[in-house]
């Protein structure tokens, strides 16, 4: 079966502190993976994916095939990182679907 | 800009009155679907439509309809709302590369 799984509901951390939002997958295909972010008030939007390799904001996620991770990393969290995090999958033989993980709200405190 | 466009944001309605929630990009993007998202369930795809006149089911499509009559539009028709769609409603649309979804500010409704 098709699925994402984000272990964590919340995440908090402080100023200055590294992060890991933690992504599983289960997909028969070749996947392609991506992190979208949803601020506060504010629409999701994409992170970055997998098979562009870029670090974007400060954020890296490593595609580990033989782990079925795509965890998402930043070695020193901000503020205005706090939103929420999803992870997802993209089907390509359905249209190009996103299944979605369950999402993890990063709050960094001061 | 570039956006998708949601109407409207917030809407509160009685169990079996039809509602219509509408979606529109400016984007030319062929993809566009309908996600609801739930507390601890993440984003779910309703329906979805590769193009004018094809649309097809998603993952939790049982009490809505879709139409695609334009490129731009893609609206969510909930012919007799129930309770159980109460819940956060996102459109988003992509080209067919699918290298990004845009979405729209999502539409909280909520039916008593």
């Amino acid at each position: 079966a098709q699925r994402v799984t984000q272990p964590e509901k919340l995440l908090s951390v402080f100023k200055g502190a590294p992060v890991e939002l933690k992504c599983n997958y289960s997909y028969s295909g070749s996947p392609e993976l991506f992190w979208y972010v949803q601020y506060s008030r504010q629409r999701l939007q994409l992170l970055l994916r997998h098979i562009s390799r870029e670090s974007i904001k400060g954020f890296t996620a490593d595609l580990n095939k033989g782990e079925t991770s795509f965890h998402l990393k930043k070695p020193f969290a901000q503020e205005e990182d706090s939103a929420m995090y999803y992870c997802a999958l993209q089907i390509y033989n359905q249209g190009g679907k996103l299944i979605f993980g369950q999402g993890t709200e990063l709050s960094v405190k001061p | 800009e570039a956006q998708v466009t949601q109407n409207p944001r917030y809407l509160i309605t009685v169990t079996g009155k039809k509602l219509t929630v509408t979606c529109s990009q400016n984007m030319n993007h062929e993809y566009m679907s309908w996600y609801r998202q739930d507390p601890g369930l993440g984003l779910r795809q309703i329906y979805y439509s590769m193009n004018v006149e094809v649309t097809d089911k998603g993952d939790v499509p049982e009490g809505y309809k879709v139409s695609r009559k334009e490129k731009r539009n893609f609206p969510l028709i909930l012919e007799s709302p129930s309770p159980n769609q109460t819940s956060l409603y996102f459109c988003a649309s992509s080209d067919l590369t699918n290298t990004e979804a845009f979405f729209g500010q999502g539409t909280r409704l909520t039916v008593v």
